[in-house]
């Protein structure tokens, strides 16, 4: 089963547009990571934010996690065509469970020239 | 540097065989871990082996099973094939045991007729 719920489920926006998704989970965490995956290959990982941060950058990108709501967001400003591509989120809740990850279902993004 | 490497990249099996998926971690790592990836969904945990033992199982039945080679790297074998196997299977290594970022490979297609 999934512990995470992404939102929204798909989103589409134009060239340059900022786009924001949406990550909530239900249990503890070591810490929480975003993954980029296109047409059905491999995961890429953009970042990982642990339980005792609040934000992080990396280029155009900007995540943030709320571990009192236990939820997420990511920001992908200014937007191009390439970006296009699912978004996953997902828990790892630390060592004692070794380097499971657990991923919710993932947000479509269409960026439109 | 090489990232994760998976063979075979597709494979076609019919039901009741079984087949075995390969995977060699980032050089380095000493962890990989093995997800299934329906088509539409996010990932989900099957094993995670460290040093050379298992350090988590997902819920999947004794069908799946998985070991690590002294040089670290993987295999995942599956028996009695069902027609819902069908999935991409990816694999993602990782330098230690837990609460790191996990690198994933390109995967391995597998279609049981």
């Amino acid at each position: 089963s999934q512990q995470g719920e992404e939102d929204p489920q798909a989103l589409s926006i134009q060239e340059g547009e900022n786009a924001t998704m949406n990550c909530s989970y239900k249990t503890s965490i070591n810490n929480l990571q975003w993954y980029r995956q296109n047409s059905g290959r491999g995961l890429v990982h953009l970042i990982l934010i642990r339980s005792n941060e609040r934000e992080k950058h990396s280029g155009r990108l900007r995540v943030t996690l709320d571990t009192s709501k236990k939820s997420s967001s990511l920001l992908i400003t200014a937007s191009r065509a390439a970006d296009t591509a699912s978004y996953f989120c997902a828990t790892d809740a630390g060592e004692t469970s070794g380097s499971r990850l657990t991923f919710g279902e993932g947000t479509q993004l269409t960026v439109n020239p | 540097d090489a990232g994760v490497t998976q063979s075979p990249t597709h494979l076609i099996k019919t039901r009741g065989q079984h087949v075995t998926l390969r995977c060699s971690p980032i050089s380095g790592h000493k962890s990989v871990s093995w997800y299934q990836q329906v088509l539409g969904q996010g990932p989900q945990f099957i094993f995670q082996y460290y040093e050379k033992e298992e350090r988590g199982r997902g819920n999947f039945p004794d069908r799946f099973s998985a070991r690590q080679f002294p040089n670290y790297s993987s295999e995942l074998n599956v028996n009695a094939l069902l027609l819902g196997d069908s999935a991409l299977y990816l694999c993602a290594s990782s330098w230690g045991g837990g609460g790191e970022t996990q690198y994933f490979g390109p995967g391995t297609r597998l279609l049981v007729l």
